[in-house]
């Protein structure tokens, strides 16, 4: 079935430093990719919408310029923590899905836990 | 507004008791859909349901079961015989049609099966 790998899995960086997560599709094209982070004991929340060929949409709340996000083929999209605290350290998720609209599943990747010192 | 609300933050039973999970949501669209997932304690996403609002025939998949009400905004999800596996935190969630694919989840439950 349709698999999504996200990469690296794990991060422990010191603060200031720059972690760019990439998310790819294995075997599907995915025009929109989703990027979610989940704080300890909590829910996913959406933090962007990445669309292939154009500029991601971020939700409210997120800082564009702090999480640079580049969607630049059908199955690649990478979210980079610009200058990362401590505040960033989180689980970070991505998810794609191979066809727009309908009622498939999006498919998600297995996350990326990163822990800035 | 969109939203799911899943009540119980945590919910510990022994193993061989069925347990359901509830999941409230809102939305104002016609078209939508539900989810559950499952979150084992090493973070990744396990899907295990997927719901059309066209569709509110409660479904069966082993000791998985899901009862979907549009009368009351519902899809609780009842785990029968419960084994220490399940033990995980389960996610519902909604992704409205005309939403461009994004899911909203609700805050959670964290399930613990004990031997």
């Amino acid at each position: 079935g349709a698999v999504v790998s996200q990469h690296p899995s794990r991060v422990i960086c010191k603060s200031g430093t720059s972690v760019k997560i990439e998310c790819r599709s294995l075997d599907f094209q995915a025009t929109t990719m989703f990027w979610y982070r989940q704080f300890p004991k909590q829910s996913l929340m959406l933090m962007a919408t990445s669309n292939e060929g154009s500029k991601a949409t971020y939700e409210q709340g997120v800082e564009k310029d702090k999480f640079l996000i580049n969607h630049a083929s059908l199955t690649l999209s990478t979210l980079t923590v610009t200058s990362a605290h401590p505040e960033d350290s989180s689980f970070y998720i991505c998810s794609a899905r191979d066809q727009e609209g309908g009622n498939q599943p999006q498919h998600f990747g297995d996350g990326t836990r990163l822990s800035i010192l | 507004a969109q939203k799911v609300t899943q009540a119980q933050t945590e919910i510990s039973v022994v193993e061989k008791e069925d347990v359901t999970l509830d999941c409230v949501y809102e939305t104002r669209d016609t078209t939508y859909y539900l989810f559950w997932y499952k979150q084992p304690p090493s973070g990744e996403l396990v899907f295990l349901i997927r719901r059309n609002s066209f569709d509110e025939q409660n479904e069966i998949s082993g000791r998985y079961s899901w009862n979907f009400q549009k009368s009351t905004s519902s899809f609780n999800f009842t785990i029968t015989a419960s084994q220490v596996v399940d033990s995980a935190v389960y996610f519902c969630a909604l992704r409205e049609y005309n939403q461009g694919g994004k899911l909203i989840f609700g805050q959670g439950t964290e399930l613990s099966v004990k031997p």
